[in-house]
C-alpha cells in the first residue's frame, strides 16, 4: 500500500515571503499522480496543483509550484509571494494510475501567513 | 452546477443513535468516496463506489454502511454511533479516467458523538 508522509505539522511565514512544504511518499509503481490540496478554515478541500509522474517537468500554477523528485519520492510545494489567503491546511495526496482511483492523503501541514 | 452536496453540515448524536449522512453529485461522476478527517490524521477512506450498485470497503469501514442505488447519491449510514466516530466526514466524486483532475469534494459534515 502507498503511504504519504508530511513531516511538518505546522509552519508559519511572513506575508510576501516564499515557503516550501515537504511531502514524501512510498510506492513501487512507476506511473501515478500526486496532488496538493488546500483546506482553508471554511473546511472546503481545494485542488491546488497536480503532477503526473511520467512528466519530468515540474507543475506550476501561478504562485504555486512543485519540486518533483521521482527517484527520491519527494513532492514539495513552493508558495511564492505568500498571501494571507494562503493560510490553510495543506494535504499532499497520491493516486495510482491503474485500478480504482483512491486518493491516499498525508497528515497535512498547517500553514499560517503572518501579516 | 452544485458539484457535491453534503447534508447536514453539523450534527450531534448520542451514543447508540443512528444517522445517515447524505451525499449527492450532479456531475455524472462514476466514482464516489467517503472519507473521515480526524485531527492530525489526514483523511482516511471509509467506503467507495465505482458505479451504481457497486461499493467496496476502504481503510476504516467498521461501524459504517453505504449504498449506491443511483449515480448521483451515495449515503453513509452510521449504526450505533460511538465517540470514536466523532470526526469530519467528506464525500467526494471523480470521473473515471480523469485521474489528473483529482476529486471534487463536498463541504463536509462535522459529527460529534456524545
Amino acid at each position: 500500500a502507498q503511504t504519504v508522509t508530511q513531516s511538518q505539522p505546522e509552519m508559519s511565514v511572513q506575508e510576501a515571503e516564499t515557503v516550501t512544504l515537504s511531502c514524501t511518499y512510498d510506492t513501487s509503481e512507476n506511473n501515478y499522480y500526486l496532488f496538493w490540496y488546500k483546506q482553508p478554515p471554511s473546511r472546503q478541500m481545494i485542488l491546488v496543483i497536480r503532477q503526473e509522474a511520467y512528466k519530468q517537468q515540474n507543475a506550476t500554477e501561478n504562485r504555486f509550484s512543485v519540486n518533483f523528485q521521482k527517484a527520491a519520492k519527494s513532492f514539495s510545494l513552493k508558495i511564492s509571494d505568500s498571501q494571507l489567503g494562503d493560510t490553510a491546511m495543506y494535504f499532499c495526496a497520491f493516486m495510482n494510475n491503474y485500478g480504482n482511483e483512491k486518493l491516499t492523503f498525508g497528515t497535512g501541514t498547517r500553514l499560517t501567513i503572518i501579516p | 452546477n452544485a458539484g457535491v452536496t453534503q447534508t447536514p453540515k453539523f450534527r450531534i448524536l448520542k451514543i447508540g443513535q443512528s444517522m445517515t449522512l447524505q451525499c449527492t453529485q450532479d456531475m455524472n461522476h462514476n466514482y464516489m468516496y467517503w472519507y473521515r478527517q480526524d485531527p492530525g490524521m489526514g483523511l482516511k477512506l471509509i467506503y467507495y463506489s465505482v458505479g451504481a450498485g457497486i461499493t467496496d470497503k476502504g481503510e476504516v469501514p467498521n461501524g459504517y454502511n453505504v449504498s449506491r442505488s443511483t449515480t448521483e447519491d451515495f449515503p453513509l449510514r452510521l449504526e450505533l454511533a460511538a465517540p470514536s466516530q466523532t470526526s469530519v466526514y467528506f464525500c467526494a466524486s471523480s470521473y473515471v479516467g480523469n485521474r489528473e483532475d483529482g476529486y471534487t469534494f463536498g463541504s463536509g459534515t462535522r459529527l460529534t458523538v456524545v
